[in-house]
């Protein structure tokens, strides 16, 4: 089956630097690799995704980036603010909004 | 749109004894599926349904058993509770042909 790996499982930043957080695949029949954020005591949100016909994706302060070659994709979000913080998770699924292989978070604290 | 309502929030169980996770949405979804969090493992599968008389296992499907008598409710049941189903349950639903899923708050479940 599927395995996602994430990166950093912890993430530090100061208000107005960028977050990086990096996810990896094994099944390359995965075509969908959607973002939730997840704040305390709530369920899972979609925050951003991309499909695998598609190399980049941006909305507003967030992007999301794939390499399908090397099986990769990263979540961008510049200029982060405290309401930020929260743990995030990358996926991977097959075309499919029902089968979701989760990485493992990566909790961003933004400091004021 | 009250979205997808999971219940109890809260439960804690003797190891042996049974209990039954509710799950609903009114966003008429076909898709529906129970994941469990556990710390630095992400969230994982347990079981999922493409419609009403259709299930099948995911992941984790050991000492869960799930029905989907409609469209709009999937319950997951924990026959004989054990320890290690000590967890942080999420349902979610998604329509057919969409990707993105929505989950419910959660149900954190203590089992001593």
């Amino acid at each position: 089956g599927e395995n996602v790996e994430q990166h950093p499982s912890t993430l530090s930043v100061q208000e107005g630097d960028s977050a990086v957080i990096k996810c990896t695949y094994s099944d390359s029949a995965s075509n969908y690799f959607p973002w939730y954020k997840q704040e305390l005591g709530k369920g899972p949100q979609l925050i951003i995704d991309i499909r695998s016909n598609v190399g980049e994706k941006k909305d507003q302060r967030i992007a999301v980036t794939l390499n399908k070659t090397a099986k990769h994709f990263s979540l961008h979000i510049t200029e982060t603010q405290p309401e930020d913080s929260a743990v995030y998770f990358c996926a991977a699924s097959l075309n499919t909004g029902n089968q979701f292989y989760f990485g493992t978070g990566t909790s961003l604290t933004v400091i004021p | 749109n009250a979205g997808v309502t999971q219940t109890p929030k809260f439960q804690v169980l003797k190891t042996g004894q049974s209990m039954t996770l509710q799950c609903a949405q009114d966003m008429n979804h076909e898709y529906m599926s129970w994941y469990r969090q556990d710390p630095g493992m992400g969230l994982r599968l347990i079981h999922y349904s493409v419609g009403a008389g259709i299930t099948d296992q995911g992941e984790v499907p050991n000492g869960y058993n799930v029905s989907r008598s409609t469209t709009e409710d999937f319950p997951l049941r924990l026959l004989s509770a054990a320890p290690s189903q000590t967890s942080v349950y999420f349902c979610a639903s998604a329509t057919w042909g969409g990707h993105e899923a929505f989950f419910g708050q959660g149900t954190r479940l203590t089992v001593v």
